[in-house]
């Protein structure tokens, strides 16, 4: 089974701080994706990334990057936390070829910005 | 870009009653299809797909679904619902030209609650 691990199910933080969100794929999947998750607007994309070093940009980009060094991990970061990115974040990944649009994700993270 | 829109943001239905929720996409290539579900606590998972070929598909736990592309629809189906189907369900397109890498594009959701 693909398993995805997120580093946290729950986080507080203060506006300002800087948040970093880790994603762990056991699967050896190149596509990775971070996603947040709000009632009444489903999930939206913020980054994704097809391979190591490489990053793309989704639907909601603005106030995060990513990083990927190591191909199971795909981190997102929250440069300068604000109280309009408390949400629920979730990872997923995907394996390469026919078969990719087929996600597994993790259990979310539920940040909370104060 | 594509987007999705599902029907109905709750629906409450009792058990052994039929399920359709509704799901409307736009856009104008090959698309993949997808109906995700979220039970209370649990991670999201893949309840059925279409790539291509028959456009009745099954999926787990006795959900189907039917792409019909004259419509740009993929509406999700159970003929009797149980207690245990109340969760969160999201429909969600995917380019089918994007190779899978580009991300998934979702749906708002459909909050489903089964009265026992």
């Amino acid at each position: 089974d693909v398993k995805v691990t997120q580093s946290s199910r729950y986080l507080v933080k203060r506006t300002g701080e800087k948040v970093f969100l880790e994603c762990v794929q056991d699967m050896d999947h190149e596509n990775m994706f971070w996603y947040r998750q709000d009632p009444g607007l489903g999930l939206r994309l913020i980054y994704f990334s097809y391979d190591v070093k490489m990053k793309e940009k989704g639907d909601i980009p603005e106030g995060y990057s990513v990083s990927r060094e190591k191909k199971e991990r795909f981190s997102l970061i929250l440069e300068s936390a604000s109280t309009n990115q408390t949400s629920m974040y979730l990872c997923a990944s995907s394996p390469p070829g026919q078969g990719a649009e087929t996600q597994y994700f993790g259990p979310g993270t539920r940040l909370l910005v104060l | 870009a594509q987007s999705v829109s599902q029907h109905n943001h709750h629906v409450i239905l009792s058990e052994a009653a039929s399920l359709e929720l509704g799901c409307n996409y736009s856009y104008g290539g090959t698309v993949n299809l997808f109906w995700y579900v979220q039970y209370p606590g649990q991670h999201l998972q893949l309840l059925l797909k279409y790539f291509s070929g028959d456009p009745l598909v099954k999926g787990i736990k006795g959900f189907e679904a039917e792409f019909i592309k004259s419509k740009f629809s993929f509406n999700l189906r159970k003929p009797s619902v149980q207690w245990s189907d109340t969760a969160e369900y999201f429909c969600a397109v995917n380019a089918g030209s994007g190779g899978g890498a580009d991300g998934l594009t979702f749906g708002k959701g459909t909050h489903l609650i089964i009265q026992p």
